[in-house]
């Protein structure tokens, strides 16, 4: 099964504030990389599909990057209403699907 | 629209079986799976079935314990639960797949709310 490994786990950053999370699988997922949004007591939503494709009606704050083993999500200009926790997601080796731990970004 | 039901309190070795609805698309046009997440955990992928329900897929942990299945015609989404023990404790979410599982291109976008279920003697 291909590992997804987040880091960092837990984050605080400021408002307007620019914030990378990184997510590295155990082996080659070529660009078949997915980041997702949770907010406290809701469903996950898709905010990124195949590394860089923004969902429609996501701000374009949001962007991924990445290739391989090694992704980022980069939030630019951090809004109250980022916070949440973030998990990345692979599609290219399956059974199983499989998501990186998660990371909780809060505000200072 | 996903709307999942039949979450509860289930003694341990009991069943229960989870239902999703969906409406608003064409549901026989998509993969569909199940994915859980514990109290305070990330979020698990449990069982995924193609769109005419010829093959069906699982996490090793709910293997020969777990049937997930579906109804074309009333597009709907189902998850049998069996032989739960308190590992099974989660929020389960039905979530809509937006490509093809074997391609490599494939995301989850569109998400129930989420049904409990809760293994405790």
């Amino acid at each position: 099964d291909i590992q997804l490994t987040q880091s960092p786990s837990s984050l605080s950053a400021s408002i307007g504030d620019r914030i990378t999370i990184t997510c590295r699988a155990s082996e080659s997922i070529r660009r078949y990389l997915n980041w997702y949004q949770q907010k406290p007591g809701k469903a996950p939503k898709l905010l990124i599909n195949d590394v860089s494709t923004l969902q429609s009606g996501v701000p374009s704050r949001f962007s991924g990057s990445g290739s391989g083993t090694d992704f980022t999500l980069t939030i630019s200009n951090l809004q109250p209403e980022d916070v949440a926790t973030y998990y990345c997601q692979q599609s290219f080796e399956t059974p199983p699907i499989t998501f990186g731990q998660g990371t909780r970004l809060e505000i200072k | 629209q996903l709307v999942e039901s039949g979450g509860g309190l289930v003694q341990p070795g009991g069943s229960l079986r989870l239902s999703c609805t969906t409406s608003g698309f064409r549901f026989n046009d998509y993969w569909m799976s199940w994915v859980r997440q514990a109290p305070g955990r990330g979020l698990e992928w449990v069982a995924n079935i193609k769109q005419d329900g010829s093959e069906h897929y699982y996490v090793d942990p709910v293997k020969r314990r777990f049937i997930i299945s579906r109804d074309n015609a009333k597009s709907s989404l189902y998850l049998d639960m069996g032989s739960l023990t308190a590992e099974d404790t989660a929020v389960y979410y039905c979530a809509r797949e937006k490509g093809d599982f074997w391609s490599g291109d494939d995301a989850f976008d569109l998400w129930g709310q989420g049904t409990m279920v809760a293994v405790s003697s």
